[in-house]
């Protein structure tokens, strides 16, 4: 099993749409979580991190953390042709702030 | 804020010769820096974890004397990749922990003839 996993997609959605990106992880004692978007070509940017259960928000955005399910994810409301890329989960177990990276999930908005 | 810079962002270079990849943090001071490799298609995959005025910390089947890490200051970590080899043609990305989340830079491509 590996430590972060999420779907690696493509996942379609209309323009518009909300889009849902899950990802689970494995060790109980990951304390921060963290999404990144990377546009093909480029690296990864950082859109939101969250570190408590329950919902975190920031404009189209929101963030759902569930500890015990190990369970985060990323919603993105009004999806637009511009939100297409891999989104990649990313998990702090506070081994020296070094994360740990799913294989990311590719989010394509079709106009 | 958060910003980190890396130069060169391409680099063409010949086998055998080696490359030398800075990566700053142009907005805070970052006492640990990280350094990634993604190839085509492929997840992100850590390198190393460089520590300012230490040796780096290298994950598991990373060369050290290949992959040449210093981090001299808080703003300042260096990637040398020795003896380049077609194989080691990649992305090379680092990263900067500012209040524990990290910030990456814009990447460097190296294609190694």
């Amino acid at each position: 099993q590996k430590e972060v996993e999420q779907n690696s997609g493509p996942l379609s959605v209309p323009e518009g749409a909300i889009a849902s990106l899950n990802c689970t992880y494995s060790d109980r004692v990951s304390q921060s979580f963290f999404w990144y978007r990377q546009y093909s070509g480029k690296s990864p940017e950082l859109i939101m991190s969250i570190y408590s259960n329950g919902d975190k928000e920031d404009g189209r955005f929101t963030a759902q953390l569930n500890k015990a399910s190990q369970y985060v994810s990323l919603l993105i409301r009004d999806s637009q042709p511009s939100d297409s890329a891999t989104y990649l989960c990313a998990v702090n177990k506070n081994a020296g702030n070094m994360l740990t990276f799913g294989g990311g999930t590719r989010l394509m908005v079709k106009p | 804020g958060a910003v980190v810079s890396q130069h060169p962002s391409r680099v063409i270079c010949k086998s055998g010769t080696s490359v030398k990849i800075e990566c700053r943090s142009l907005d805070f001071q970052a006492t640990t820096m990280f350094w990634y490799r993604q190839f085509p298609k492929q997840s992100l995959m850590l390198m190393a974890t460089s520590n300012e005025g230490s040796k780096a910390t290298y994950e598991q089947g990373v060369e050290k004397d290949k992959f040449l890490i210093n981090h001299a200051s808080l703003t300042l970590s260096t990637l040398t990749v020795t003896s380049a080899h077609p194989e080691d043609s990649s992305f090379y990305i680092c990263s900067g922990d500012s209040q524990e989340t990290q910030y990456f830079g814009p990447g460097t491509r190296l294609l190694v003839l």
